[in-house]
This record gives structure tokens, sequence and C-alpha cells, in this order.
């Protein structure tokens, strides 16, 4: 069983659209960090969220994070052919401890077609 | 800006033989955390240190351990391998506080014949 529930999975999409990917957990993480990784290399950090409620902008990116700390949420604006690669989420449930593990979701390949 | 410096980038291994992979984390941070990730699959937690000494562990086989040294950068030592070992091995590190930003390395690709 996957802690962390991505979706979708996969994902393929026109350039200049928008979409919307979720990561949902019946557990509460003191932060959730989305990644985006490209093949053959490390997961490459993009934000992490820790308040309920919070959302954070990073150019087209909005992120956003449950009001219960359970879920998660990336959306992409005019998606553009450089933004395809594999998203991924990932919490932490341990709260302001050095050493706690990340728990990743199944990630998201997105691809944008020009 | 420093990386988390991982070595080797590539290896190849025959079953049953013994592997070291390396990790030298970002300056400063003092959690050295090691994943394994298959084909298609998320990153699978197997070990982390803190402070040098271990301070979580996950689905890390028997087979496999780990220490963090004295000027911070860490080992992974696989014995026995197996075909199953095939993966790509990352290794990130965090600044003190934890879990609110890690820095993964490029990681390991590991094959085993």
């Amino acid at each position: 069983t996957q802690l962390l529930e991505q979706s979708p999975q996969f994902l393929s999409i026109q350039e200049g659209e928008n979409l919307t990917v979720y990561c949902n957990s019946s557990s509460v993480f003191s932060s959730l960090q989305w990644y985006r990784q490209e093949p053959g290399e490390g997961p490459v950090l993009l934000v992490t969220v820790v308040t309920g409620g919070e959302v954070k902008k990073l150019k087209r990116l909005t992120f956003q994070f449950g009001d219960a700390r359970k879920d998660s949420s990336l959306h992409i604006t005019a998606a553009q052919p450089g933004d395809t690669g594999l998203y991924l989420c990932a919490g932490a449930r341990v709260e302001e401890t050095s050493g706690s593990r990340l728990t990743f979701g199944e990630g998201t390949q997105l691809t944008v077609n020009p | 800006a420093a990386g988390v410096i991982q070595s080797p980038r590539h290896l190849i291994k025959e079953k049953r033989e013994t592997a070291t992979l390396k990790c030298y984390p970002i300056p400063r941070h003092d959690t050295v955390y090691w994943y394994q990730q298959g084909p298609g699959q998320d990153p699978q937690f197997l070990i982390s240190f803190y402070e040098k000494m271990q301070s979580d562990k996950g689905s890390i086989p028997d087979r496999f351990s780990a220490q963090q040294f004295s000027d911070y950068h860490s080992e992974l030592n696989m014995s026995s391998l197996e075909l199953g070992d095939s993966a790509l091995y990352f290794c990130a590190s965090s600044p003190p506080g934890g879990g609110r930003g890690y820095t993964f390395g490029s990681g390991t690709r590991l094959t085993v014949v």
C-alpha cells in the first residue's frame, strides 16, 4: 500500500494547457516536498510546504498544502515542453527531527507536446 | 553552489560480488540519506545518518550496510549482489533541522549481471 497516492501517473498534454497533479494520504505530514526528476538523474527539489493551507508559487507552478496537511497539489499553468519530466511528491512525517525519511509518491510522468 | 557528490556514476558488477557506493554531502549538511530507485519506480528509503549515527532505517537488505564518517561522507556497502539489486542509488543530504529540503546527488547506476 502506497502511503502517498499520486495522480495521475501519466499525463500527456499540449503546450499551453493547464494541469494539476494530486498527492493524497491518510497520514499527516510535517512537511511535503515536490521534486522533478529527469531520466538517470537525482530528484531536484522544487518546493517545500509546511503549513496547512499554504500556497506557494514558482513562476507558472502553484503548490498547495491541504489544511489537514494530508494532501497537496501541483498546478502548472500554460505548460511548456520544458516542463516535461517526472514529478514526485514526498512527505516527511517526523516533525523537525534530523534524519527523518522522505516517503515518495509514485510520481507523475508529464509529457508536454509542442 | 556545491551539490551532493556521488561516486561512481555507473557501476557494473557480477552476481555475488561486492560494491561500495560513496556520497559526499553538501558542506554543513549533517544528515545523509540513501534511497534505491528501481526502473519506473519511486525512490525507496534505505537508511539515514545524522551526525555520523544511524538515525532511521528503511527497507535495507541485511546484505547492505552503511556508515557515515567523521568528514560526513557516507558509504553504502553492498555484498552478495543479486540481479534484483540493479537500480539507481541516490544519496541526499539535508541541513540541520531536517525535513525541509533535501538535496539529491545524481545517483549511482548499479547494474548486476
